[in-house]
């Protein structure tokens, strides 16, 4: 079964708007880790933000925010102000149990792309 | 830079020959992961190894071979390349803390011709 679901094979956005991209997972594991990553056309991957399943309040990284809804099982990543440099792929990753040796799964990934 | 080194940054080789993708993860990270790119797609795992062990198998061919040395570095072996085994690779290495994210190396961009 797909652990996370990103359901955006493709999103648009105009500049300086903020966008929601998705990211739905399963689990049965009260403890784990949810994570975003960028990867720009040049492939490298970049870390965003994480949230843990017991944090209360929702992270925020500068303009990368998660809107986090435990209950929905749901992590979806926030870009305010959109720039040109954000178009990218936009992964979401879950890593079950309390860390060591726990693998990360990744979803299929949204191509964001910020028209100017 | 993410500490986690990968090489070589290209490689292009013929169908049914065999190469060695390396990756030295960040220091004092125990888990490494391998991961596959096809043109435009989303990150396919292959492999994970923990402390030298393998701990998860995703979705790896029997032609391609995995290990993680004492010193914690780790090889990824593919052979018998076909045309599309052309790909990025990734490899990853995170620590044990469930906080922890996975550091990427560059990837090797590999391309079977």
């Amino acid at each position: 079964a797909q652990k996370i679901t990103q359901t955006q094979p493709g999103m648009f956005v105009q500049e300086k708007e903020a966008v929601t991209l998705d990211c739905t997972y399963d689990t049965s594991d009260p403890s784990y880790g949810l994570f975003w990553y960028k990867q720009p056309s040049s492939g490298e991957m970049i870390f965003l933000i994480y949230q843990g399943s017991y944090d209360q309040q929702n992270a925020t990284e500068g303009r990368y925010s998660l809107n986090f809804q435990k209950a929905r099982k749901s992590a979806n990543l926030v870009i305010s102000a959109s720039q040109l440099g954000d178009s990218a792929m936009y992964f979401c990753a879950m890593r079950e149990g309390g860390g060591y040796g726990q693998n990360f799964v990744f979803g299929p990934g949204t191509r964001l792309s910020v028209l100017p | 830079d993410s500490g986690v080194t990968q090489t070589p940054k290209h490689l292009i080789t013929a169908t049914g020959q065999r190469v060695t993708l390396r990756c030295s993860p960040r220091s004092g990270d125990l888990s490494v992961y391998w991961y596959q790119q096809s043109l435009d797609q989303g990150l396919q795992f292959l492999i994970q190894y923990y402390n030298g062990e393998e701990r998860a198998k995703g979705n790896i061919l029997e032609r391609f071979s995995a290990q993680q040395f004492p010193d914690l570095h780790s090889e990824l072996n593919l052979s018998s390349l076909e045309l599309g085994d052309s790909a990025l690779y990734f490899c990853a290495s995170s620590g044990d803390r469930g906080s922890t994210e996975a550091f990427f190396g560059q990837g090797t961009r590999l391309t079977v011709v």
